[in-house]
């Protein structure tokens, strides 16, 4: 079974509007940490936001906030107020943790990724 | 400025013809790990170091090579390059290996390998 499901290959916004990318993951931990990773098409990995699996609010950070639901094991990135900048491929990924998983080696767990284009 | 630098942006080899893609970071982090990414595929990782002189295998080690010498530096060596290596490579570190740390990723090297 996968670790990280994305399960919208690309998505498409208004500009202005917002957006919510879904992501679903699968461990058996409990401590793990979920991110999303933002790539423009120049190809670099950009850090956009970060939950802790014990955090019970959700993060946020300016635009980006992260619709955490732990018991459905889904981590959805919402984007407000689009941007044509924020067009670029969205990876969500996953850090499990030591105790349970026998020796993780803190690898990122990433999933296919989903293909957001903003229309002016 | 804090960053993790990758060179050569691009690079374009024979098969066969042994190359390193460097990777430095500024940020005295403890852990550093290898990723490519393919279409379809997307990024697995191929080796990663927890400290120095302490390196292992993730998920696509063949036809790599590391090592971590020093804190900063973690090159990424492909002994014979062959085309099924042609990729997007990436460089990434964070302060520990926890699972709570964040993860920091170089600009990236397009290796072509024809």
């Amino acid at each position: 079974a996968q670790k990280i499901t994305q399960t919208q290959p690309g998505m498409f916004v208004q500009e202005k509007e917002a957006v919510t990318l879904d992501c679903t993951y699968d461990t058996s931990d409990q401590s793990y940490g979920l991110f999303w990773y933002k790539q423009p098409s120049s190809g670099e990995m950009i850090f956009l936001i970060y939950q802790g699996s014990y955090d019970e609010q959700n993060a946020t950070e300016g635009r980006y906030s992260l619709n955490f639901q732990k018991a459905r094991k889904s981590a959805n990135l919402v984007i407000s107020a689009s941007q044509l900048g924020d067009s670029a491929m969205y990876f969500c990924a996953m850090r499990e943790g030591f105790i349970y998983s026998g020796g993780s080696n803190y690898k990122l767990t990433f999933g296919k990724g989903t293909l957001l284009t903003v229309n002016p | 400025e804090a960053q993790v630098t990758q060179n050569p942006r691009y690079l374009i080899t024979v098969t066969g013809k042994k190359l390193t893609v460097t990777c430095s970071q500024n940020m005295n982090h403890e852990y550093m790990s290898w990723y490519r990414q393919d279409p379809g595929l997307g990024l697995r990782q191929i080796y990663y170091s927890m400290n120095v002189e302490v390196t292992d295998k993730g998920d696509v080690p063949e036809g790599y090579k590391v090592s971590r010498k020093e804190k900063r530096n973690f090159p990424l060596i492909l002994e014979s390059p062959s085309p099924n290596q042609t990729s997007l490579y990436f460089c990434a570190s964070s302060v520990t290996g926890g699972w709570n740390t964040e993860a920091f990723f170089g600009q990236g090297t397009r290796l072509t390998v024809v």
